[in-house]
């Protein structure tokens, strides 16, 4: 079984709907990521947990927010989808040395 | 801050020959650096990583990276592809909890 799970792994949706993205895993990891991949630009850091109750904005937050229900679940939403939002998305956890971080499968959001 | 810059956003081999995926970065700390393969439509997977330890590192399916500080360089290699390699590349740096990727290179086997 896949360590880090994503749900759902592709999504269709219009301009101004709200969205959310699951991400759970079972690596008994307290560090949780979500990154947003665009072609040519690699990977970018919309937001991390360091825990339950510590979240922080990344590199590119404006637009989404995020929930850690739990440690084992990061859940990222955006509020009213627009399409330069399409993208592929990853959730990422590391353990609290951050030596290396294990992905998702990732879910790919079209915004029409 | 800091940055990493793939020199090349797409490179072509043939089966058989050695690759060569060019990564530099640039850090304010000691940093430590990785490299992930992304095959289609899967997440990524470490390869290998340098953490300040042996500047030689071997990673997984005959990959391999030497950190150079002077050159502010990780090379990504491997003496002889195959068509499995085939994927896209990223270098990533990471210190002081800031992780930035590169843009990744697209590498192409033929055979």
């Amino acid at each position: 079984d896949a360590d880090v799970t994503q749900t759902p792994r592709n999504r269709i949706t219009k301009t101004g709907k709200r969205i959310m993205l699951e991400c759970s895993q079972t690596k008994g990891h307290d560090r949780m990521y979500w990154y947003r991949q665009d072609p040519g630009l690699g990977l970018r850091l919309i937001y991390y947990s360091f825990d339950v109750k510590d979240i922080n904005k990344g590199e590119i937050s404006d637009g989404y927010s995020v929930s850690r229900q739990a440690q084992a679940k990061f859940s990222l939403s955006l509020e009213s989808a627009i399409p330069n939002q399409t993208a592929l998305y990853f959730c990422a956890t590391s353990d609290f040395l951050a030596s290396e971080q294990f992905f998702g499968p990732g879910t790919r959001l079209t915004v029409l | 801050a800091q940055s990493v810059t793939q020199l090349d956003s797409h490179v072509s081999v043939s089966e058989g020959t050695p690759v060569l995926l060019r990564c530099n970065y640039s850090s304010s700390y000691s940093p430590s650096l990785f490299w992930y393969v992304q095959h289609p439509n899967k997440g990524l997977q470490l390869l290998l990583k340098y953490t300040s330890a042996a500047t030689l590192v071997k990673g997984i399916n005959g990959f391999e990276a030497e950190f150079k500080k002077s050159e502010t360089s990780f090379h990504l290699t491997k003496p002889s592809a195959h068509m499995s390699d085939a994927a896209e590349y990223f270098c990533v740096v990471s210190a002081s909890l800031d992780m930035r990727f590169g843009a990744g290179t697209r590498l192409t086997v033929k055979p």
